[in-house]
C-alpha cells in the first residue's frame, strides 16, 4: 500500500499563473479531503468528496480555487491566477468513509508563488 | 465555527519523563477527536482517536476527553528523542466532516 500519493511534491509558479495539484487516494477509500497548511493559519480544511461527489467546500476560497474528482483514483485542486498568499503546503487525505474511520494524509505539495 | 486551541506552544521534556499536551475546542457537540504527529518535512501520522468521554490508550500515547469542559489532552509516556515533532489536535462534529486543527505543540525530547 503506497499510501496517499500527491504530485508534484514541489511547485513554483509566477504570480497570475495556474497551478494544478494532484492527489491519488488509497485504493478503496471513498472519501477524499483537501487541506492547506501555512505557518500563520496552520492546517485548514478546504473541501471534501465522498464517492466522487462534492460534499462540503465550505473551506474553499470563493474565487480562483476549484476541486474535482473525475474518478475514484484521483482528485485535483486547481488554483487560477495564483497569488503569493496562495503559497502553502496543500495536503490531501483519504478515508474509507465509515463512521470513525481515520483520515490518512499524503506528504503534501509545497506551492510557492513568486 | 469550531475553534481549536492548543497549549503549550512548545514543550521540552527529558527522555523518559511524561509529556502532557492540551487542546480546547468550542463546539460541545463535537464527537470526533484525533491527535496527529508531524515530523519536519513529513506527512501527518495519526496517534490516537477518541470519540467519547474518558481515556483511550494507543501504545505510549493516551488521550483524555472531557466534552463538558471542552478539553482533550494527550499524554506521552516515556518519550524518546524520536518523538520530537509537532503534535496536532483535530476535531470535527462528525466523521463526515473535514477536521478543524489547532496550531500545534512543538515537542522536543532530550536525552
Amino acid at each position: 500500500n503506497a499510501g496517499v500519493i500527491q504530485t508534484p511534491r514541489h511547485k513554483v509558479t509566477g504570480k497570475g499563473q495556474e497551478a494544478t495539484l494532484w492527489c491519488e487516494p488509497i485504493s478503496g477509500h471513498s472519501a477524499v479531503f483537501w487541506y492547506r497548511q501555512t505557518i500563520v493559519q496552520g492546517l485548514e480544511f478546504l473541501t471534501y468528496f465522498r464517492n466522487q461527489a462534492p460534499i462540503d467546500d465550505s473551506g474553499m476560497p470563493k474565487e480562483r480555487f476549484s476541486a474535482q474528482m473525475p474518478n475514484q483514483s484521483h482528485s485535483t485542486l486547481k488554483i487560477q491566477s495564483t497569488q503569493p498568499q496562495d503559497s502553502a503546503v496543500y495536503l490531501c487525505a483519504s478515508s474509507p468513509g465509515q463512521k470513525y474511520a481515520e483520515q490518512f494524509f499524503g506528504p503534501g505539495t509545497r506551492l510557492t508563488v513568486l | 465555527q469550531q475553534k481549536v486551541q492548543q497549549s503549550p506552544e512548545s514543550l521540552t521534556v527529558s527522555e523518559g519523563a511524561m509529556a502532557s499536551l492540551n487542546c480546547t475546542f468550542s463546539d460541545g457537540t463535537s464527537n470526533n477527536f484525533r491527535w496527529y504527529r508531524q515530523h519536519s518535512a513529513k506527512g501527518l501520522e495519526v496517534l490516537v482517536s477518541i470519540f467519547s468521554d474518558g481515556e483511550k490508550e494507543e501504545g505510549r500515547f493516551t488521550a483524555h476527553l472531557n466534552r463538558a469542559n471542552l478539553h482533550v489532552s494527550l499524554h506521552i509516556r516515556e518519550p524518546q528523542p524520536s518523538d520530537s515533532a509537532v503534535y496536532l489536535c483535530a476535531v470535527s462534529h462528525n466523521y463526515a466532516q473535514g477536521l478543524t486543527f489547532g496550531l500545534g505543540t512543538r515537542v522536543s525530547v532530550f536525552p
